[in-house]
């Protein structure tokens, strides 16, 4: 157990549709990011939050925004969703933000449209 | 740009084999190289890092990798391969910036038969 907890585990929803991932850190660990797993994308980085503040952006689209919380938990928002959104979407989150730290990943979350 | 290659999709080798899984990156600066292991519906689970040092480094479950500058390289090896390392394992490199975000390669399957 990674002590990074995503929910849900999975999700199963329509074309255009609105949906919210949760990702809660390992405790103590103030950077939280979100990836997107897909068998032709592979593993994307999607963005970057520490303590609280936009930290880095990767291949996110304009449909999709996050944010993180006071405690530090993060939340992925995905809107106007398409079938090619299906995918794992993974949190990690590590103590800092500098390079040397390693990241500890949830498990993810299942997302197909459908 | 940052970019990571993992040149086999597979790889098989028979229980009690060495293994080696291949990585090689592309980065400006001196980097910071991480491999994890994905097993089936489950997270990524850190397995090593190199931040600076020795070129070999050890990490869990008895694998270790070894680094080379001059053909930046970072392959993932074990002398004695077990039938439960057979996973998807993923080479990571992060640039030595103020975000933490890693750049994986496209993975590679490591199946190990009995």
């Amino acid at each position: 157990d990674s002590g990074v907890t995503q929910t849900p585990k999975h999700l199963i929803t329509a074309t255009g549709q609105r949906v919210t991932l949760r990702c809660s850190p390992r405790s103590g660990d103030l950077s939280v990011y979100w990836y997107q797993q897909s068998l032709d994308q592979g593993l994307q980085f999607l963005i970057q939050y520490y303590n609280g503040e936009e930290r880095a952006k990767g291949n996110i689209l304009e449909r999709f925004s996050a944010q993180q919380f006071p405690d530090l938990h993060s939340e992925l928002n995905l809107s106007s969703l398409e079938l090619g959104d299906s995918a794992l979407y993974f949190c990690a989150s590590s103590v800092a933000t500098q390079g040397t730290t390693e990241a500890f990943f949830g498990q993810g979350t299942r997302l197909t449209v459908v | 740009a940052q970019s990571v290659a993992q040149p086999e999709d597979q790889v098989n080798v028979a229980e009690g084999n060495p293994l080696t899984v291949k990585c090689t990156y592309s980065v400006s600066g001196n980097p910071y190289l991480f491999w994890y292991v994905q097993y089936p519906n489950r997270g990524l689970q850190f397995l090593l890092k190199y931040i600076t040092g020795d070129n070999l480094v050890k990490g869990s479950y008895g694998f270790e990798a070894e680094f080379n500058k001059s053909q930046t390289s970072f392959h993932l090896k074990k002398p004695s391969a077990l039938v439960s390392d057979s996973a998807l394992y993923f080479c990571a490199v992060r640039a030595p910036s103020n975000t933490g975000k890693l750049i994986f390669g496209q993975g590679t399957t490591l199946q190990v038969k009995p």
